[in-house]
């Protein structure tokens, strides 16, 4: 059965770092991955979706990138801002047509 | 071009009454999701629609919940009786044809069962 697990679970960090979200899920057979933002009281907005035969998606200031071997992805902000604070998920497409999700890691950018 | 659209975006009931929920997804998008998310968590999938088939609906708890997707655009979801456990916030999203494309989400419909 597919796990996906977002470390940290929550984050806070200064205006202007570099920062790198994490999601690694139990079985490498996945076909897409997709990561998301998610603001309080909203549904969620697609950033990227990194295709099973890439290793990374950019953009702007966004970039993720995966590793199937592994297990991995990350999702790489450079330059936050206090607009970044939000609940990032990522979501992987499974054998089956099933789509699981992270529970997210929390984001708070202090300006 | 109009995004997933979600009606109503609150809902507050009491327990035993009825409920239901509306999505209209984008235009030419054949793939209809309903998901739960609970607080803290991940969405999960409750039923996902090709067209107007319910091709997955293997974690909709059935004896309470109903969904339908008639002339294969846009979907009802509802409950019937609620309880106090299906709190949650309920989202619907999108996709072309093919269930590995990109999903897009609407804002979801938050519900409360006192």
């Amino acid at each position: 059965k597919q796990e996906v697990t977002q470390i940290p679970a929550a984050l806070s960090v200064p205006e202007g770092e570099n920062l790198v979200l994490n999601c690694s899920f139990t079985d490498s057979a996945i076909y897409n991955l997709q990561w998301f933002r998610q603001d309080p009281g909203k549904g969620l907005t697609s950033l990227l979706l990194i295709q099973s035969s890439q290793r990374e998606q950019t953009s702007g200031r966004l970039n993720a990138s995966l590793d199937k071997s592994s297990g991995r992805s990350t999702l790489y902000i450079a330059a936050s801002q206090p607009g970044d604070s939000a609940t990032y998920l990522c979501a992987v497409y499974t054998g089956g047509f099933k789509t699981i999700f992270g529970a997210g890691t929390r984001l708070f950018v202090k300006a | 071009e109009a995004g997933v659209v979600q009606s109503p975006r609150y809902k507050i009931i009491e327990k035993k009454q009825p409920v239901a929920f509306w999505c209209n997804p984008i235009s030419g998008h054949n793939t209809l999701y309903w998901y739960l998310q609970n607080l803290g968590q991940g969405p999960e999938l409750l039923i996902r629609y090709e067209n107007e088939e319910a091709v997955d609906d293997s974690q909709l708890p059935k004896d309470r919940f109903s969904a339908e997707r008639l002339k294969g655009v846009d979907s009802t979801l509802k409950i019937q009786p609620a309880e106090l456990g299906d709190s949650a916030v309920y989202l619907c999203a999108s996709s072309m044809g093919g269930s590995y494309n990109e999903q897009f989400f609407g804002p979801g419909t938050r519900l409360t069962v006192l």
